[in-house]
C-alpha cells in the first residue's frame, strides 16, 4: 500500500499568520491516466471530514481562497496563507491514485 | 443538497454480523461511485470500500476481505456494507461517501460500530 507521511503532525498556530502542513507519499501518485489524485481534507472536532482539494491544488466549492495545494510527484503541500479561528481541527492527506487509496495520519492545528 | 444518512451501527459481539445502511438524496445516486470510510476511536482515516455506479466492480481493503460486502440499491437510493465476522479491531464510525475524481466528496456524519463482548 501507498504510505502517506505527514508533517508536522502537530501544528500551533496563530491567528492571521500563514500555516503549512507537508505529505510524502512512498511512491509517485502519478496515475496511469496523466493525473495525480492528491487531496485534502478538514475535519473539525466531532464533524465529519471535508475535502478542501483534490488533484493536488483544485479548491472544492466553498473553500475559501486561503487555502492553496501545491507539489507533484511525491512531495506536496497544503499552505493556509491567513489562518482563521475556524481552520482548527485535523488535516489529512490522501492519495486516490492506488487502490487501496490511504490517508496521511492527520496534522492536528490549534490556536 | 447532498445528504448522506448512515444507520444500522451499534454494540456487537466479536464474531458477529452488522449490515449499514446510507440513505443518499439530492444527486444522482445511479450515476456516482459511492464508498464506505471508518475512524477508530481517536484514530486516522482507513478506506474500506468502494463500489461502482451499476454495482458490478467493488473494490475493499485488505483488513476486511471476505468478510465484508458493499452493496447498493439504486432504485432505493441506498449503500449498503455487510460486516461479518467482526473483530475488534473493526470498531470504528463508518462514514458513507460519495466518489469523485478519485476521492471521497460529500461524506455522511457516520455510524458507531462497537464490536466488543
Amino acid at each position: 500500500d501507498v504510505v502517506m507521511t505527514q508533517s508536522p503532525l502537530s501544528l500551533p498556530v496563530t491567528l492571521g499568520q500563514p500555516a503549512s502542513i507537508s505529505c510524502r507519499s512512498s511512491q509517485s501518485l502519478v496515475h496511469s491516466d496523466g493525473n495525480t489524485y492528491f487531496n485534502w481534507f478538514h475535519q473539525r472536532p466531532g464533524q465529519s471530514p471535508r475535502r478542501l482539494i483534490y488533484k493536488v491544488s483544485n479548491r472544492d466549492s466553498g473553500v475559501p481562497d486561503r487555502f492553496s495545494g501545491s507539489g507533484s510527484g511525491t512531495d506536496f503541500t497544503l499552505k493556509i496563507s491567513r489562518v482563521e479561528a475556524e481552520d482548527v481541527g485535523i488535516y489529512y492527506c490522501m492519495q486516490g491514485s492506488y487502490w487501496p487509496w490511504t490517508f496521511g495520519q492527520g496534522t492536528k492545528v490549534e490556536i | 443538497e447532498v445528504q448522506l444518512v448512515e444507520s444500522g451501527g451499534g454494540l456487537v459481539q466479536p464474531g458477529g454480523s452488522l449490515r449499514l445502511s446510507c440513505a443518499a438524496s439530492g444527486f444522482s445516486f445511479i450515476t456516482h461511485w459511492m464508498g464506505w470510510v471508518r475512524q477508530a476511536p481517536g484514530k486516522g482515516l482507513e478506506w474500506v470500500a468502494g463500489i461502482n455506479p451499476d454495482g458490478s466492480e467493488k473494490s475493499y481493503v485488505d483488513s476486511v476481505k471476505g468478510r465484508f460486502t458493499v452493496t447498493r440499491d439504486n432504485a432505493q437510493g441506498s449503500l449498503y456494507l455487510e460486516m461479518n465476522s467482526l473483530k475488534g479491531e473493526d470498531t470504528a464510525v463508518y462514514y458513507c461517501a460519495t466518489l469523485g475524481d478519485h476521492s471521497a466528496v460529500h461524506w455522511g456524519q457516520g455510524t458507531l460500530v462497537t464490536v466488543s463482548s
